[in-house]
């Protein structure tokens, strides 16, 4: 089925520093989705892309669609403690289910204050 | 919007014992999702439900689990009997419409820890 890879699987920064988390896909994806679960709590969608390219803000998050729909990014531009949580990608399956999204395993980001 | 509500939010519970788990999508969404959440595994797809019906159950791990909904405000989850590796944080999520284009909502989840 289809799987998503995510890295880094941890990222550590300082407050101030960009972060960058990637999702890559063996297969071309009609979409993806972002999610953010904070420590403790539940994933929250972000945003969607669907287009070929596509970049996407959202104040200091930028969200990118490969131009070959098979990866895509979150960066995160000078980190805030509040952006603490995991990142996750989700692109549904290939194959006809395009009712079920897969969830990479996400990239954990703390912010040293 | 009260948003999805999951029932127990958290559930202590002894190895044998029937555990189930609750769950009231957002009024108006016709999908519905049973997710299990574990350090080791991630986020693993359960079951999902469109419109009432059960459309695909093949991430449900064995006959210990089943899932129903009976109707379009409440799904249960449950575990018969359970098992320590059962132990996970449980989310039930709900979405307009039956394709990947539209957002998943997430309930807070049930955390579930299996003595």
């Amino acid at each position: 089925g289809q799987q998503v890879m995510q890295i880094p699987q941890y990222q550590h920064v300082q407050e101030g520093e960009d972060f960058t988390t990637y999702c890559n896909s063996s297969t071309t994806l009609s979409n993806i989705q972002w999610y953010k679960q904070r420590p403790g709590g539940h994933p929250v969608f972000l945003i969607q892309l669907v287009k070929s390219g596509e970049v996407k803000k959202q104040k200091r998050l930028t969200f990118q669609f490969g131009e070959a729909k098979k990866n895509s990014s979150l960066h995160i531009t000078a980190t805030q403690t509040t952006d603490v949580g995991t990142y996750f990608c989700a692109a549904p399956n290939s194959g006809g289910s395009n009712y079920k999204l897969t969830f990479g395993k996400g990239t954990l980001l703390t912010v040293n204050p | 919007d009260a948003g999805v509500i999951q029932s127990p939010r958290h559930e202590v519970t002894e190895m044998g014992q029937e555990v189930t788990l609750r769950c009231k999508p957002i009024s108006g969404h016709n999908s519905l999702f049973w997710y299990r959440q574990t350090m080791m595994r991630g986020l693993e797809l359960l079951i999902y439900f469109n419109n009432n019906v059960p459309i695909d159950d093949s991430g449900m791990p064995e006959d210990r689990f089943s899932a129903k909904m009976p109707n379009a405000s409440f799904s249960t989850l449950k575990i018969q009997p359970s098992e320590p590796r059962d132990s996970a944080v449980y989310f039930c999520a709900s979405r307009m419409g039956p394709t990947s284009y539209n957002e998943q909502f997430f309930g807070p989840g049930t955390r579930l820890t299996v003595l």
